[in-house]
């Protein structure tokens, strides 16, 4: 089955700068990739995605590029902000509609103020 | 458009106690996931729902968990009896019929003293 790995487990930064979570795949039939931002005691919300037929996508601040040959997909934050703070998870899909996600263990972004 | 609601948010129960959590998607979402959370993990699949049918079960301890959605809107999650290792926060997501991207609840954080 699918197996996702995240690096770094914890990240600080300074207010500002750009922040960047990397993650690997094992499967390479999976095909949609989608990040989750999670606040102490919240739920986890989506905040991009990004499918396997496209190699970035950008919203306002975040970023998302993805390497199908190197099955490695990776979160940028620029410019980032207190409120960035929170575990950034990553996760994997398989081909099939309505797949369950695999995600990573999380990262724990500190943004300083 | 109201987000996925689950309740309790909290439950605190002595050992061999029976459990149920309770989970309304959002409207029109056909597919229903839960997920077990641990502390400082990502959540890992419990079951999955493609209306009332359960798809993928493959992960859920049938000795001990049982889920249903009758009539394929609303599910109920049980532990019976819950063990100390079941301490963690179980997550409800939904997404749409053909669609990858999951919204979940705010969880119920289950203590198991």
């Amino acid at each position: 089955g699918e197996n996702v790995e995240q690096h770094p487990s914890t990240l600080s930064v300074q207010e500002g700068d750009s922040a960047v979570i990397k993650c690997t795949y094992s499967d390479s039939a999976s095909n949609y990739f989608p990040w989750y931002k999670q606040e102490l005691g919240k739920r986890p919300q989506l905040i991009i995605d990004i499918r396997s037929n496209v190699g970035e996508k950008k919203d306002q601040r975040i970023a998302v590029t993805l390497n199908k040959t190197a099955k490695h997909f990776s979160l940028h934050i620029t410019e980032t902000q207190p409120e960035d703070s929170a575990v950034y998870f990553c996760a994997a899909s398989g081909s099939g509609r309505n797949t369950p996600l695999v995600f990573g263990k999380g990262t724990r972004l500190s943004v300083i103020a | 458009e109201a987000g996925v609601v689950q309740s309790p948010r909290y439950k605190i129960i002595e050992k061999k106690q029976p459990v149920a959590f309770w989970c309304n998607p959002i409207s029109g979402h056909n597919t229903l996931y839960w997920y077990l959370q641990n502390l400082g993990q990502g959540p890992e699949l419990l079951i999955r729902y493609e209306n009332e049918e359960a798809v993928d079960d493959s992960q859920l301890p049938k000795d001990r968990f049982s889920a249903e959605r009758l009539k394929g809107v609303d599910s109920t999650l049980k532990i019976q009896p819950a063990e100390l290792g079941d301490s963690a926060v179980y997550l409800c997501a939904s997404s749409p019929r053909d669609r990858n991207e999951q919204y979940f609840g705010p969880g119920t954080r289950l203590t198991v003293t």
